[in-house]
């Protein structure tokens, strides 16, 4: 999963506590992002970081925020977590913006 | 509507066939096109990447473009039991941000049956 690592790995939370994922990469690659993946859904963008303490949105923001203190670390937090944020989070990677973006394994996060 | 349609399948083929994915589009400022496997449970691993129409091939798998028809396709010949798995498309384009956003197809879930 070109040097791409997720934790944990699965989680059963519960609606209302707050949720950290976190991504962490040996490439070296400035682009990270996060999405989920539902079914009949696809892959959505969640947030993005183009740099350390870099980010922005992506289509589906809301609810998450993310944190980029080191070129290797990537963390996403769901706040105050919901039933709706059951999904599969992936992590990704690419060397610059118009790069192809190399994936992590995934998060299974169950808000029950 | 959405910018990327794919159809969900699932697709079973025998060993051996050639199996035929494919998406459609309707953003044309779409840039560039990209095929990613998918293996139950695990992270989607980039396929076939290209920019311009017409046809890219690796080994038993080619990917075509046909930009003014706003349709991709992915053939894989001599399927293998071991390609199964879901197949997602990708497209991207340069948003006003200088960030290539991709917007990904639902995926097609392949069975290839010894």
């Amino acid at each position: 999963d070109a040097g791409i690592t997720q934790s944990p790995r699965h989680k059963v939370t519960e609606t209302g506590t707050p949720v950290t994922l976190r991504c962490h990469q040996t490439e070296n690659h400035r682009y990270m992002y996060w999405y989920r993946q539902d079914p009949g859904h696809g892959l959505r963008l969640i947030h993005y970081s183009y740099g350390v303490k870099d980010t922005d949105k992506g289509e589906v923001s809301d609810g998450y925020s993310v944190s980029r203190s080191k070129t290797e670390d990537f963390l996403l937090t769901l706040e105050s977590a919901t039933s709706s944020q059951t999904s599969v989070y992936f992590c990704a990677i690419s060397e610059s913006a118009g790069e192809t973006q190399y994936f992590g394994p995934g998060t299974r996060l169950l808000v029950l | 509507q959405k910018e990327v349609e794919q159809d969900p399948g699932p697709l079973s083929v025998p060993e051996g066939a050639i199996v035929s994915l494919n998406c459609t589009y309707s953003n044309s400022a779409f840039q560039y096109f990209m095929w990613y496997r998918q293996y139950s449970r695990k992270g989607p691993e980039l396929l076939m990447y290209t920019y311009s129409s017409g046809n890219k091939e690796d080994g038993r798998f080619t990917a075509q473009v046909d930009k003014s028809s706003k349709y991709i396709s992915l053939f894989i010949r001599d399927s293998q039991p071991s390609d199964s798995a879901t197949y997602l498309c990708a497209m991207s384009s340069l948003n006003s941000g200088g960030y290539q956003k991709v917007t990904f197809g639902t995926g097609t879930k392949l069975q290839v049956i010894p």
